[in-house]
C-alpha cells in the first residue's frame, strides 16, 4: 500500500491558470507538509498542518493555499500560475512528538511545469 | 529561525572509500536530525536519523554523529558502492506547535566512482 500519495504525477499548464494538486497519507500520521524542490534541488518547506491546523505558513506567495478537510488529505492549491512556480512539489507526513520528532515520509511528488 | 548548513555541496569517491558530509544548525531547540537519500526522479527517503540525547548511531555502513554543543551532525558512509550516488540531505527539527518544523540543508551530491 502507498503510504503517501499524491495527484497527479506531471502537471503541465500555462502560465495564468489555476491547479490544484492533491495529497493523502494512510500511515495515521497527524502532521502533513507541502515541500517546493527547485531545479538547485532546494527543498523548502512551504506549509504544515498538525490534526487540520496550520503550524507552519513560510513566506509563500498568497496565490498558494493549502486545505486539509482531514488529517490525512492536504492539498494544494495555486491560483494564477507564474514561471517561477515550475518545480517538483512534495506532499510528505509525520508523526512527531513535538519533544521527540519522528520520520517524515515523503510522497512521489508532482512535477508542475508553467509554460 | 532555523538555519541549515551541508557541506561540501558535491563529493566524488572511489568505490570502497569513505564519504563524509557535515551538517551545522542555529536552533538549539532543534531535537532530531534526520538524514535523506534522494535519487534521481525519486522522493528523499529516510536513511537514517539521531535524536539530541544521542551522540552517535550506527547503521551497517552508514553512521551519523552529533555536537549539540557545537552544534554539528555528520553523515559517514563506509565502503562506498556506486549505488550510494545520489543527492543527501541534512535536516533540522524543532518542535513548533503541536508538530514539527523539519529545514533542510541544500544538498550534497555524491558520485561514486567505480
Amino acid at each position: 500500500d502507498t503510504a503517501v500519495s499524491q495527484t497527479p504525477k506531471y502537471l503541465v499548464t500555462q502560465m495564468g491558470n489555476d491547479k490544484s494538486i492533491k495529497c493523502e497519507q494512510n500511515l495515521g500520521h497527524d502532521t502533513m507538509y507541502w515541500y517546493k524542490q527547485d531545479s538547485k534541488k532546494f527543498l523548502k518547506i512551504m506549509f504544515s498542518y498538525n490534526n487540520k491546523e496550520l503550524i507552519i505558513n513560510e513566506t509563500v506567495p498568497n496565490r498558494f493555499s493549502p486545505k486539509s478537510p482531514d488529517k490525512a488529505h492536504l492539498n494544494l492549491h495555486i491560483n494564477s500560475l507564474e514561471l517561477g512556480d515550475s518545480a517538483v512539489y512534495f506532499c510528505a507526513s509525520s508523526q512527531g512528538v513535538r519533544d521527540r520528532g519522528g520520520e517524515q515520509f515523503f510522497g512521489p511528488g508532482t512535477r508542475l511545469t508553467v509554460l | 529561525g532555523e538555519n541549515v548548513e551541508q557541506h561540501p555541496s558535491t563529493l566524488s569517491v572511489q568505490e570502497g572509500d569513505s564519504a563524509v558530509i557535515k551538517c551545522t544548525y542555529s536552533d538549539s531547540a532543534s531535537n532530531y536530525f534526520p538524514w535523506y537519500k534522494q535519487e534521481l526522479g525519486k522522493r528523499p527517503q529516510l536513511i537514517i536519523d539521531i535524536r539530541s540525547n544521542v551522540g552517535e548511531k550506527k547503521d551497517q555502513r552508514i553512521a551519523v554523529t552529533l555536537n549539540k554543543t557545537a552544534k554539528h551532525f555528520s553523515l559517514h558512509i563506509t565502503e562506498t558502492q556506486p549505488e550510494d550516488s545520489a543527492v543527501y540531505f541534512c535536516a533540522a527539527t524543532s518542535p513548533r506547535g503541536y508538530g514539527q518544523n523539519f529545514v533542510f540543508g541544500p544538498g550534497t551530491r555524491l558520485s561514486v566512482l567505480p
